[in-house]
C-alpha cells in the first residue's frame, strides 16, 4: 500500500531551527511536495523536489532522498507565524498526491 | 502564484437541504481539479477528482449521487452537497492543478460547512 510517515506534532523555540521528517512508500514517484497549513485555513505551497538534494528558498529548505523514501522540510530563524501544520505529499506514477496527516509545529517564545 | 477562489466560505443549513460550493482558478485554466474534506485535526481527504468535461473520480467511500461534481470549463469546478446531515459539516477544500512550474495544487480558501 502506500503511506506517507511524519511526526505528529513538533515543538520548537523562535528564532531556532526545526527539521520536520517525512518518509513514504508509494507506487511510483513524481514529486515531493511540502505544505503549509494554518489552523483554519487552506494549504499553501512551500516546495517541490524530484531529484535527490536541497532546494534552499528563504528560511525554508527541503530535502528529499530517493533511494531511502525519505525527505525533510528545515525551517530556519523560526517566527512565531511558523506555527502550524505542515503537510508531506508525493505525486505517484498517475499524478495522484497521497498527503501525510501532517505535522502540526508549535512555537514557543 | 496562481489563485484559486472558493464560494462560499462558510454556509450553515438546515438538515436535508443541498449546498452547492463553487472553485474557481482566477488567473489560469485548471485542467484538474480536485475536491477534498477536512474534519477537525485530521489531515486532507480526498474525495474526487476531476477533469474538465469529463465525469469525476471519486475516491473509494465517497457516494457519488451524494456529492455532485461538475467541471463545465477550465475555470470553474462545483462540488453539491446533496440532503446535507450534520455528519457532512466539514471543512471542504478544492483544489486545481495546471498553473504552476512543478504541477502543484493550488488550494482554495476552503469552505466551512455546518449542518444543523
Amino acid at each position: 500500500g502506500q503511506n506517507i510517515d511524519q511526526p505528529t506534532e513538533m515543538t520548537a523555540t523562535e528564532g531556532a531551527i526545526v527539521q520536520i521528517n517525512c518518509t513514504y512508500q508509494t507506487s511510483g514517484f513524481n514529486g515531493l511536495f511540502w505544505y503549509q497549513q494554518h489552523a483554519g485555513e487552506a494549504p499553501t505551497f512551500l516546495s517541490y523536489n524530484v531529484l535527490d538534494g536541497l532546494e534552499e528558498k528563504g528560511r525554508f529548505s527541503s530535502f528529499l532522498s530517493r533511494s531511502k523514501g525519505y525527505s525533510y522540510l528545515l525551517l530556519k530563524e523560526l517566527q512565531m507565524k511558523d506555527s502550524a501544520s505542515y503537510l508531506c505529499a508525493v505525486a505517484d506514477s498517475n499524478y495522484q498526491l497521497i498527503w501525510g496527516a501532517g505535522t502540526k509545529l508549535i512555537i514557543k517564545p | 502564484g496562481a489563485v484559486v477562489s472558493q464560494h462560499p466560505s462558510r454556509v450553515i443549513c438546515k438538515s436535508g437541504t443541498s449546498v452547492k460550493i463553487e472553485c474557481r482558478s482566477l488567473d489560469f485554466q485548471a485542467t484538474t481539479m480536485f475536491w477534498y474534506r477536512q474534519f477537525p485535526k485530521q489531515s486532507l481527504m480526498l474525495m474526487a477528482t476531476s477533469n474538465e468535461g469529463s465525469k469525476a473520480t471519486y475516491e473509494q467511500g465517497v457516494e457519488k449521487d451524494k456529492f455532485l461534481i461538475n467541471h463545465a470549463s477550465l475555470t470553474l469546478s462545483t462540488l453539491t452537497v446533496t440532503s446535507a446531515h450534520p455528519e457532512d459539516s466539514s471543512f471542504y477544500i478544492c483544489s486545481a492543478r495546471g498553473g504552476g512550474d512543478y504541477n502543484e495544487q493550488f488550494f482554495g480558501p476552503g469552505t466551512r460547512l455546518t449542518v444543523l
